[in-house]
């Protein structure tokens, strides 16, 4: 049972360059989440996705969009990457985004993307 | 979503109850109080959660006082694998606006051999 599963788990990029974070979870979960997490900083909602076919912005939306290719799949993408993207990225899952009570809410996170922009 | 209050870090020995504490005096009636734990290097790890009563899970217990201000996460038999940051998050359940998680600082539990 893998769970949330992301792709790359390194990446060096260097300033302009584009690429996209993938995220897959096997749960069946309706809802997805990307966040950044910086030193010594708790984590920042970029995107999420409440169901497949919707996404909506986080505390942190620019310079980042996002696809919710399937229920599964959440990706997450840098059109231009700068050095204040470097950060390290989770993505996560929940059953439901708020409705259904306590257990549906609860979050399951990836290992991570640790993303350095030059 | 209540504001939460934990001690920067504790200490414990390998093998013994690790009980950390954490203060949300400003609860409301409808929030619920989740805990996580991030290892170094690792994604957030869900652990336990609870709305008034004491909880137990294969992970941990959690107790929640009578007027639900504070609340004890507890590893009853402390391995050198729990050394963690350990988040406290108090957060309404089944409605409004509570899809971020909001992680303070937490408390960075540190289990010596």
């Amino acid at each position: 049972n893998a769970g949330v599963t992301q792709t790359p788990k390194f990446q060096v990029l260097k300033t302009g360059q584009s690429m996209t974070l993938q995220c897959a979870q096997d749960m069946n979960h309706n809802s997805m989440y990307w966040y950044r997490q910086d030193p010594g900083m708790g984590l920042r909602l970029i995107y999420y996705s409440a169901s497949e076919g919707t996404t909506d912005k986080g505390e942190v939306p620019n310079g980042y969009n996002v696809s919710r290719l399937n229920k599964r799949e959440f990706s997450l993408r840098l059109e231009s990457a700068a050095p204040s993207q470097t950060s390290v990225y989770f993505c996560a899952s929940s059953e439901a985004l708020w409705a259904g009570g306590p257990a549906k809410n609860i979050q399951y996170f990836g290992a991570g993307t640790r993303l350095s922009v030059l | 979503d209540a504001k939460t209050t934990q001690p920067p870090s504790m200490d414990c020995a390998e093998g013994r109850a690790a009980n950390l504490p954490c203060n949300h005096s400003t609860i409301s009636g409808n929030e619920y109080v989740y805990w996580y734990r991030q290892i170094h290097s690792q994604g957030p790890q869900y652990i336990i959660h609870g709305l008034k009563n004491n909880e137990t899970n294969e992970m941990a217990s959690l107790i929640i006082t009578e007027d639900r201000k504070s609340s004890t996460l507890i590893l009853p038999h402390a391995t050198l694998r729990d050394t963690a940051v350990y988040y406290c998050i108090v957060r309404v359940a089944g409605g409004g606006s509570n899809y971020k998680l909001t992680f303070g600082k937490g408390t960075l539990l540190t289990v010596n051999p």
